[in-house]
């Protein structure tokens, strides 16, 4: 069965600070990994994945996530944080077994000005 | 392109009733994914239909059914609505190759609360 882990459910930053939000996985075989951002009363929008290859990936709006596989961790990272970074921020795995996308709990993001 | 499309997006309905809510994917997607988002249940999967097939079902009760049109369209239903099914009903559309390494673009849902 596959899985995802983010520990922490608020994280508090300075605007033009480094963010990271983390998250680790479990799955069978090789991972399909996804970052999505939610904003109040939206749906989920497309930040970055990780097939294969790079270990680190650069996304949408200045995010960036690296994959670790023997910490089975796939962290989410902006060199400098926005106001408007400010969202809920789901990190979702797949395996070749299991369509589905299993998503974490998800993570509070709140930059402050 | 036009994004994935949900309709309704609100929609209030009371114990006992049914529910019908529509999802048109971004053009050209034959895979529909659907999803519950509740705080205390985060994102859950409940079904995903290819080319018209169901592929694949989450662990929800049969009162949850879905289908997928030829035109990619789909729809799900909930009958005998509970208290419990309030919750945002999302919608997700992947490319046609329908693989695994597809990304789901999700639409804005359809926030459904019972009364």
């Amino acid at each position: 069965a596959q899985s995802v882990a983010q520990p922490e459910d608020q994280v508090n930053v300075a605007e033009g600070n480094p963010l990271t939000v983390k998250c680790t996985y479990s799955v069978s075989g090789n991972p399909y990994l996804f970052w999505y951002v939610q904003y109040p009363n939206r749906g989920l929008q497309f930040l970055l994945k990780y097939i294969t290859g790079d270990n680190l990936v650069k996304g949408s709006y200045g995010f960036e996530a690296e994959f670790n596989k023997s910490q089975t961790s796939f962290h989410l990272k902006k060199p400098s944080a926005l106001v408007s970074d400010s969202a809920l921020y789901f990190c979702a795995v797949r395996d070749r077994y299991d369509y589905k996308l299993s998503f974490g709990a998800g993570t509070t993001v709140t930059v402050r000005a | 392109k036009a994004g994935v499309t949900q309709t309704p997006r609100y929609l209030i309905k009371t114990r006992g009733q049914q529910v019908t809510l529509s999802c048109s994917p971004i053009s050209g997607h034959r895979s529909v994914s659907w999803y519950q988002q509740t705080p205390g249940q985060g994102l859950q999967f409940l079904f995903e239909y290819f080319s018209e097939t169901q592929r694949n079902k989450g662990n929800f009760p049969g009162r949850f059914s879905g289908r997928q049109f030829s035109n990619s369209r789909s729809e799900m239903n909930v009958s005998t609505l509970e208290l419990g099914d309030s919750a945002l009903y999302l919608c997700a559309s992947s490319p046609s190759t329908g693989g695994f390494t597809d990304t789901q673009y999700f639409g804005p849902g359809t926030r459904l609360t019972v009364l």
